[in-house]
């Protein structure tokens, strides 16, 4: 059964720093990988979309990257703002129209 | 302007009065889903459908019900809601285009949630 896991829960960082996300799941089996931003009370943004078949994407600040054969993913965030704080969640597929396993998600607050 | 939107936002209602939350996507999208995300438990897939007329049952299928009638909709349907469906539901959507592997055909959308509260 595929698990996927965020470490640590929560983050605390001040502005400026370059900082990195973790995400581990069980099986390397995955279709793609998904990360995701969650504000309080609000929906899911989708951040970068890593195909099983590549090994990192970037958007910006954001930089994610696969490594299947270690079932990880590190979400990279160059020069964090305080407007960068939420919660970072990941999501793997199993398959090709398969449902997103979620990991519980970083915690990250940037402090000015 | 491309999005999944949900309605009602909020709703507080009373065991075993009949619902249904709504999602509708413009992207023309195949596979739409919900999910409930619960603190401690994260978020886990409801139903999912991956055309009209195509749905199936996701890890927690019990209580609910979903239709798939046109290609933008996908209700949600709560029968006779009890208080542990009290949850933030969401919706999503993709393209999911068979045999697709650019990365946009396989990303998930979601919608703005809805916080409902079951007394």
């Amino acid at each position: 059964k595929q698990e996927v896991t965020q470490i640590p829960a929560a983050l605390s960082v001040p502005e400026g720093e370059n900082l990195v996300l973790n995400c581990s799941f069980t099986d390397s089996a995955i279709y793609n990988l998904q990360w995701f931003r969650q504000d309080p009370g609000k929906g899911l943004t989708s951040l970068l979309l890593i195909q099983s078949s590549q090994r990192e994407q970037t958007s910006g600040r954001l930089n994610a990257s696969l490594d299947k054969s270690s079932g990880r993913s590190t979400l990279y965030i160059a020069a964090s703002q305080p407007g960068d704080s939420a919660t970072y969640l990941c999501a793997v597929k199993i398959w090709q129209g398969g449902k997103l396993i979620f990991g519980q998600g970083t915690e990250l607050s940037v402090k000015p | 302007e491309a999005q999944v939107t949900q309605n009602p936002r909020y709703l507080i209602t009373v065991t075993g009065k009949k619902l249904t939350v709504t999602c509708s996507q413009n992207m023309n999208h195949e596979y739409m889903s919900w999910y409930r995300q619960d603190p401690g438990l994260g978020l886990r897939q409801i139903y999912y459908s991956m055309n009209v007329e195509v749905t199936d049952k996701g890890d927690v299928p019990e209580g609910y019900k979903v239709s798939r009638k046109e290609k933008r909709n996908f209700p949600l349907i709560l029968e006779s809601p009890s208080p542990n469906q009290t949850s933030l539901y969401f919706c999503a959507s993709s393209l999911e285009a068979s045999g697709g592997t650019k990365s946009s055909y396989n990303e998930q959308f979601f919608g703005p949630g809805t916080r409902l509260t079951v007394l």
